[in-house]
């Protein structure tokens, strides 16, 4: 049961204009939401997180927006650049469950000049 | 600062053999450890977490296993590799219930 959910597996987003990267989720217990970037061959690097306090979480070119209520959160990136050409797994988590994180499967961005 | 490792990078296996990855955490006490799978075009599946030293949580059944001998060392083994066993085999870290920190991977292939 996938609780996490990326429904575009690709994106594609010319340099310096935004990317929008999407994520809806099913449990309503979810207060912890994460964005991570990969690089093959790499492991995931963290980005940029938000609580379920709060509606917005800003760092940098990286924007997260979450939507408690429609249980969606988005990635914004503005402006893209090709070196943002990467798959964002986009994560949540549970106070309760000592850590463990539930990933939606991920959507590759790529960035063209 | 705190670092991750995990070793080997690569590694070619013939199929009912054993295995055994390592990684280590640097830099941190009693951090929550993982091991997750990522097969080829699919997300990042949770294989196993742990807690502390000897405590370890199975998410999926299957033909692996985990140890937690030391504080920072996180061991996942198999007796006998299958095909399907194939993939890219993430650790991670966490401070209790924090953002995962995961390591640069390694690639398995089973032939």
């Amino acid at each position: 049961d996938q609780q996490v959910k990326q429904n575009s597996p690709s994106l594609s987003v010319q340099e310096g204009r935004i990317s929008i990267l999407n994520c809806d989720y099913t449990n309503s217990m979810f207060d912890y939401f994460l964005w991570y970037k990969k690089y093959p061959a790499e492991g995931p690097t963290f980005l940029i997180s938000i609580s379920s306090i709060k509606d917005k979480n800003e760092d940098g070119r990286f924007t997260v927006f979450l939507n408690k209520s429609a249980k969606h959160l988005s990635l914004h990136i503005v402006p893209s650049q090709p070196g943002d050409s990467a798959v964002y797994f986009c994560a949540a988590r549970r106070g309760s469950t000592l850590g463990r994180l539930y990933f939606g499967r991920g959507t590759q961005l790529t960035v063209w000049p | 600062s705190q670092t991750i490792h995990q070793w080997p990078a690569t590694l070619v296996q013939p199929v009912g053999s054993p295995l055994s990855l390592e990684c280590t955490v640097e830099g941190t006490s009693n951090p929550n450890l993982y091991w997750y799978r990522q097969a080829a075009g699919r997300g990042l599946q949770l294989l196993f977490y742990s807690v502390g030293i000897g405590q370890i949580s199975s998410e999926v059944p299957q033909n692996l296993s985990a140890s937690r001998p030391q504080d920072r060392q996180f061991i996942l083994s198999s007796k006998k590799l299958l095909l399907s066993d194939s993939g890219f085999y993430l650790c991670a870290w966490s401070a209790v219930e924090g953002t995962q920190y995961f390591g640069p991977g390694t690639r398995l292939t089973v032939l």
